[in-house]
């Protein structure tokens, strides 16, 4: 069955980076995209950007260009995204999920949460 | 960037009744109009893409409609897990918008 597994939360400093890894399984992991989209406490969800694991090719949303950064692991089936210059409004859990379709989100990993804190 | 608005944010309905959920786009997306259900705790799941089409293992008592910038989820008989929060998202162009959720709580 497909899964998207996610690494431990995380406890950064205002400043600082971190990277979530996101391992896929039960698939041909070259053949579907991943978005990573994001939820901060109580709020609503939001698109960070997407890449393609085949090439590794990226698209971003103008919010995160310049801080995120996603790339992929073929070997290990695995992507990871990097968020840079971390600030207390980057807490949130941060989802990674297969594109199906036309920007659709078929699948999700469990989340993980980046909670920035000094 | 598109932005979606969903109505209302928060709604009380009891097991057994039919709710309707309403989503607008301010700009036409066609039918690239997708509905998630998210549980707290949980990941969000996909109910409903392009609009209309029930996606694989999801109850019948859901259903989709719209075109353009007017869409609804329906839920035709409210069961005791339904109760959670819904987002519409559009797949028309990046960045993929969200709505702001409504949160259908027990009456």
């Amino acid at each position: 069955q497909v899964q998207l597994v996610q690494s431990g939360a995380e406890v950064k400093k205002p400043g600082a980076s971190v990277k979530v890894s996101c391992k896929a399984s039960g698939y041909t992991f070259n053949s579907y995209y991943i978005h990573w989209v994001r939820q901060a406490p109580g709020q609503g969800l939001e698109w960070m950007g997407i890449i393609n694991p085949s090439g590794g090719s990226t698209s971003y949303a103008q919010k995160f260009q310049g801080r995120v950064t996603m790339t992929r692991d073929t070997s290990t089936s695995t992507v990871y995204m990097e968020l840079s210059s971390l600030r207390s409004e980057d807490t949130a859990v941060y989802y990674c999920a297969r594109k199906w379709g036309s920007g659709l989100f078929d699948y999700w990993g469990q989340g993980t949460l980046v909670t920035v804190s000094s | 960037d598109i932005q979606m608005t969903q109505s209302p944010s928060s709604l009380s309905a009891s097991v057994g009744d039919r709710v309707t959920i309403t989503c607008r786009a301010s700009q036409s997306i066609n039918s690239y109009l997708n509905w998630y259900q998210q549980k707290p705790g949980k990941a969000p799941k996909l109910l409903i893409y392009a609009a209309s089409s029930l996606q694989r293992g999801v109850p019948s008592r859901f259903s989709g409609s719209g075109f353009g910038t007017d869409f609804t989820l329906t839920i035709s008989s409210l069961q005791p897990e339904d109760f959670a929060t819904y987002y519409c998202q559009q797949s028309f162009t990046t960045p993929y918008t969200f709505g702001q959720g409504t949160k259908l709580e027990i009456k």
